[in-house]
C-alpha cells in the first residue's frame, strides 16, 4: 500500500533552517510528483511547491522563492522541504502529498504531517 | 487572504444535502478542469475527495460530487451523515506561474 512517511517534529529558533524528509513506499516513486503543503494553527492549507521524483523539476510558491528548497532521493524514495531564514509565522504543521500524474493539483496520498514550531 | 473564495461555514441535518461553493478566477477554476476537494477531520491530513472537477477517486462514496460553472466550482455532499462534518478546502490549477491555490476552507457542520 502507499505510505508517505514524514520526520518527526521540530522546534527551531527564528533564523533557522528546517529540512523535514518524506519517505514513500508502495509505488514506484519516479513516476509521481511530490507536493508540499502546510498549515498554520487555526488556519487553511497552503501550498508551497512541488518536485518531479523523476528529473527533480521543481515550482515554488512565489511567496517562498528563495527560501524554500524541494529536492529528492531517488535511491531511498524520499523527498525534502528545506525552509530557511524561518519566522514565527513558518510554524506550522506540514505534509508532503504525492500528485496524480494528470491532475498536478490533486494529491491521492498524503504524509502524518510534520510540526514545525519557530520560537525564540 | 486565500486565493479562492469559500463560505466559511456551511451546515446541514442527516439526511440532507449541502453545496459548497469555490469562486476563483478566469486565471484559475475558469480556466482549467483541474478543480480538487478535501475533507479534513480535526488533527488529520486531508483526504482527496474529487479531483479534475467531478471525478471521485476509488472508495470515496459517491454522495460526494463536484460540478464547475465559469469561474466557481461546487462540492455537493447529498444524504448527509455525522462523519461528513469536517473542513472542505477546494484546490484549483492556476497556471505554469502561480501553479497551484486552494481555498480558505469551510466548516460543515452536521446538526
Amino acid at each position: 500500500q502507499v505510505q508517505l512517511v514524514q520526520s518527526g517534529a521540530e522546534v527551531k529558533k527564528p533564523g533557522a533552517s528546517v529540512k523535514v524528509s518524506c519517505k514513500a513506499s508502495g509505488y514506484t516513486f519516479t513516476s509521481y510528483g511530490i507536493s508540499w503543503v502546510r498549515q498554520a494553527p487555526g488556519q487553511g492549507l497552503e501550498w508551497m511547491g512541488w518536485i518531479s521524483a523523476y528529473n527533480g523539476n521543481t515550482n515554488y510558491a512565489q511567496k517562498l522563492q528563495g527560501r524554500v528548497t524541494m529536492t529528492t532521493d531517488t535511491s531511498t524514495s524520499t523527498a525534502y522541504m528545506e525552509l530557511r531564514s524561518l519566522r514565527s509565522d513558518d510554524t506550522a504543521v506540514y505534509y508532503c502529498a504525492r500528485g496524480l500524474a494528470t491532475s498536478p493539483n490533486s494529491f491521492d496520498y498524503w504524509g502524518q504531517g510534520t510540526l514545525v514550531t519557530v520560537s525564540s | 487572504q486565500s486565493a479562492l473564495t469559500q463560505p466559511a461555514s456551511v451546515s446541514g441535518s442527516p439526511g440532507q444535502s449541502i453545496t459548497i461553493s469555490c469562486t476563483g478566477t478566469s486565471s484559475d477554476v475558469g480556466s482549467y478542469n483541474l478543480v480538487s476537494w478535501y475533507q479534513q477531520h480535526p488533527g488529520k491530513a486531508p483526504k482527496l475527495m474529487i479531483y479534475e472537477v467531478s471525478k471521485r477517486p476509488s472508495g470515496v462514496s459517491n454522495r460526494f460530487s463536484g460540478s464547475k460553472s465559469g469561474n466557481t466550482a461546487s462540492l455537493t455532499i447529498s444524504g448527509l451523515q455525522a462523519e461528513d462534518e469536517a473542513d472542505y478546502y477546494c484546490c484549483s490549477y492556476a497556471g505554469s506561474s502561480t501553479y497551484v491555490v486552494f481555498g480558505g476552507g469551510t466548516k460543515l457542520t452536521v446538526l
